[in-house]
């Protein structure tokens, strides 16, 4: 069964960082493109970004470019988002997402979710 | 990075059909089949229900159907329930190697 389960999350200062983590299980973790997907309270889906199964190739939404990095450790299994700099307008649920294959997806499969909140 | 295009909200009776349209560029929607529609209901995961633009995952019940014409994709419900009652999401991959989501759509059965 695949499962991903994401942790980190908390209440953090404006311009402040955090590290959000996904641990995968269920699946090869090295084949699979990983995605982190948020949502505002009480708004859509924002896709945020993407690292290939080698994590070779990454990909970043414009709001998050140069702020966020996203990395993976395939030995552990684990997804990593570095956030620095942190603004109000980050605070949300970040979801860890697995891409699909042979289907191209960016969330065949979701994680619970993790909520980070920027507020002073 | 411009989000999709959907309707905010749709609504439909029980029984009847209701379509949601996903509207975007030739740089997203239009440049390759590798749309995706996702069904949330209040305080859930959301959970696909479209892959490719028409292909359910297995267990997705087939009054789901998708569809694309040019730019603009399209979610067909169709026998409306009680339980479809929920926000549904496109999302498309685009040339630039990003995905894009919409905005939402709420869908209400009357």
């Amino acid at each position: 069964e695949v499962q991903l389960v994401e942790s980190g999350g908390d209440l953090v200062q404006p311009g402040g960082s955090l590290r959000l983590s996904c641990a995968a299980s269920g699946f090869t973790f090295s084949s699979y493109w990983i995605h982190w997907v948020r949502q505002g309270p009480g708004k859509g889906l924002v896709w945020v970004s993407s690292i290939r199964g080698d994590g070779n190739d990454r990909s970043y939404a414009d709001s998050v470019k140069g702020r966020f990095t996203i990395s993976r450790d395939n030995a552990k299994n684990t997804l990593y988002l570095q956030m620095n700099s942190l603004r109000a307008e980050d605070t949300a649920v970040y979801y860890c997402t697995r891409g699909g294959y042979p289907v191209v997806t960016p969330a065949e499969y979701w994680g619970q979710g993790t909520l980070v909140t920027v507020s002073s | 990075q411009s989000a999709l295009t959907q309707p905010a909200s749709v609504s439909g009776s029980p029984g009847q059909s209701i379509t949601i349209s996903c509207t975007g560029t030739s740089s997203d929607v239009g440049g390759a089949n590798h749309v995706s529609w996702y069904q949330q209901h209040p305080g859930k995961v959301p959970k696909p229900i479209i892959y490719e633009v028409s292909n359910r995952p297995a267990g997705v019940s087939n009054r789901f159907s998708g569809s694309k014409s040019g730019n603009t994709a399209s979610l067909t419900i169709s026998g409306l329930q009680a339980e479809d009652e929920a926000d549904y999401y496109c999302t498309s991959h685009t040339s630039s190697g990003t995905w894009v989501f919409g905005g939402g759509t709420k869908l209400t059965v009357l």
